[in-house]
Order: C-alpha cells, then structure tokens, then sequence
C-alpha cells in the first residue's frame, strides 16, 4: 500500500529537549515536504527537499532542521523545542511533475511543555 | 503575497442539504488548484485538481469548479460520512519547488442526521 508514515503519532516534550519526527514514504517520490497545521493558519510549509541531499526552507523554517540521505526518509528535527513549536506535523510527498499531487503522512500532534 | 481564504469557516447541514463552499485565491500564474478532505486525526487525503477556469469534476456527491480567482466545493444530498474538514490549496509558480503547496485555513463541514 502506498503510504507516508510518521512517527511518533504523538509527543510531549520538554522546552530545549532536542527530538526527531521520522518521515518515510514507499512512493519512491522525489519530493518531500514538511508542513505544520495551527487552527485558523491552516497548514504551512517548513521545509522542503527535491532529491536527496537537496533541501530547501519553506515558509517557516526558524527553530527546525532537515535532512535527505535517503530517497524515502526525510526527517523533521528540533534542536531545542520551544511551546511555540506546539502544532500538529504533516510530512507529505510527490513525483516531481508539478500536476500531481501531494500524500500526506497521518500526522505527529507534538507539545512542548 | 499569495493567498488562499475558505469560506464559510464552519458549516453546519442536515442530512440532503445541499450547499457549496468556497475557496478563493490570489495568486497569480496558477499552477493548480487543490482540494483535500481531512478527517479528525487523520491527514489530508486528496479529491480533485484543478488547472483552468471553466474546469469541473466530480466525485460522488463532491462536484469542483474554478474560475479565474475562486473555486467551490458543491456538495449534493450530502450525507453524515460527508463530515470532515475540507481544504483547499495552490500552487504557485517559481517558489518552494514544484511540490509547494499554499493552504486556506478550511471549511469543517458536518453534516447531520
């Protein structure tokens, strides 16, 4: 089954502690993205990767970190996570063709206490 | 700057009721326009692209169209399995790679018995 698959599904965490939110898709896409969702903002992009070892900033990228050194797995990763960061995580991702469209993962509802 | 809007933000029907809802965009040189449902805790799961002004599809009682600065929804006779949050999203040109996607903060529809 084609998939994106996050992990944790859930996470509370301490303000400074650093953590990592895995992303893995079994599409073979070459594009993959993170996005944060806040009520009332809807979802915003925070980092995107066209291939691997390409990585780019999105929208609101201040506080993150990214990494491509595989062509599936694209991990999300806060150095030091404050409660602003509080937010429900979506990684997502495409062929390159710019018609398709975009699979997003299940999501990761994270809190910084 | 680029921007997506939903309208309503909330939309409440009974069981048959049909009604439409609305996205609206600002973005110019449009490279598609997107519609997703999401289900509480769950993520976004593709519906329709769209490309063109005069565009429509149609899925179940989901119908699409676009225009040149708006797109609708229309849900005909919906049903309670209807119920989700259904957003909507661009494409812009020339930013973000090819995969970005530029999101309205969406509509939550539930629809009742």
């Amino acid at each position: 089954e084609a998939q994106v698959t996050q992990n944790p599904r859930y996470l509370i965490t301490v303000t400074g502690k650093k953590l990592t939110v895995t992303c893995s898709q079994n599409m073979n896409h070459e594009y993959m993205s993170w996005y944060r969702q806040d009520p009332g903002l809807g979802l915003r992009q925070i980092y995107y990767s066209m291939n691997v070892e390409v990585t780019d900033k999105g929208d609101v990228p201040e506080g993150y970190k990214v990494s491509r050194k595989e062509k599936r797995n694209f991990p999300l990763i806060l150095e030091s996570p404050s409660p602003n960061q509080t937010s429900l995580y979506f990684c997502a991702s495409s062929l390159p063709d710019r018609n398709t469209e975009a699979f997003f993962g299940q999501g990761t509802r994270l809190t910084v206490v | 700057e680029d921007q997506v809007t939903q309208s309503p933000e909330a939309l409440r029907l009974q069981e048959g009721e049909s009604s439409s809802l609305n996205c609206s965009y600002t973005v110019s040189g449009l490279r598609g326009l997107f519609w997703y449902r999401q289900d509480p805790g769950k993520g976004p799961e593709f519906l329709f692209t769209l490309y063109s002004a005069g565009e429509e599809k149609e899925k179940e009682r989901l119908k699409a169209t676009l225009t040149k600065k708006e797109s609708f929804l229309h849900i005909t006779a919906p049903k309670p399995e209807d119920s989700a949050t259904y957003l909507c999203a661009v494409r812009p040109p020339f930013s973000g790679g090819y995969n970005k996607l530029i999101f309205g903060a969406g509509t939550r529809l539930a629809v009742h018995p």
